[in-house]
């Protein structure tokens, strides 16, 4: 397909499992950014990838999030011992190539609804 | 101060109507400004970026003022399928390449 693919569109999962949620970008995008989205609030910027450069984590919220990007394409976003607040939706997004502007447009997939019960 | 700061309305119009939305934004090294719109339930898509200039697609237009740190997004003759969340987006500030997302204003097009 041509659009951003995220994977599973929904997980529930017990409180205390980990989780492993997976974005495949669009082909030839370098750069590729994960958000997470709680009901009824704005984007939270979680981490982002360019190309074969160190991510930026600092939107991550604890070391319990982790995420990689393989190949510079896919990546899985990793949540270990999940908790009841890190129930939202986790949205990836993916663009050209980061710089500003029309090359971060971003795409974005159609997100992971995660509840943790 | 937040970031980037948009009122969340709702804004009620009927259909025809002319709606306006601003945005305020705190980083004025900000170099990249985009409204995207969001469904109920669904992902955020690309509306329009704003150019310096202004930019009209339609019956949307955005603008951009520098000066006062602000973007808007006007929407002439509403239409039923108009009715979502807008997100104002601003990115590209000293070497950070993060955008940015408001929280988003939500507007319901009425017959």
């Amino acid at each position: 397909g041509a659009g951003v693919s995220q994977s599973p569109s929904n997980k529930v999962t017990e409180k205390g499992k980990d989780v492993e949620l997976r974005c495949d970008p669009i082909s030839g995008h370098t750069a590729l950014y994960w958000y997470r989205q709680s009901l009824g609030q704005g984007l939270e910027f979680l981490i982002y990838f360019q190309g074969n450069s160190a991510p930026d984590k600092s939107g991550l919220p604890s070391d319990r999030f982790s995420a990689e990007r393989t190949g510079g394409s896919v990546s899985t976003l990793t949540i270990q011992r999940t908790q009841q607040e890190d129930s939202a939706v986790y949205l990836c997004a993916s663009s050209l190539r980061a710089g500003g502007g029309n090359n971060e447009k971003l795409f974005f997939g159609s997100g992971t609804q995660l509840s943790v019960l | 101060r937040k970031e980037v700061e948009q009122d969340p309305g709702p804004f009620n119009v009927p259909e025809g109507a002319t709606v306006a939305f601003n945005c305020t934004y705190s980083n004025s090294a900000s170099q990249s400004f985009f409204w995207y719109r969001q469904d109920c339930r669904k992902e955020p898509k690309l509306l329009m970026s704003v150019y310096s200039s202004g930019n009209e697609d339609g019956r949307f237009t955005a603008q951009l003022n520098r000066a006062s740190q602000y973007i808007s997004l006007l929407i002439r003759d509403s239409k039923l399928s108009d009715s979502a969340t807008y997100l104002c987006v601003v990115g590209g500030a000293g070497g950070s390449y993060i955008p940015t997302f408001g929280r988003g204003t939500s507007l319901i097009v009425h017959p």
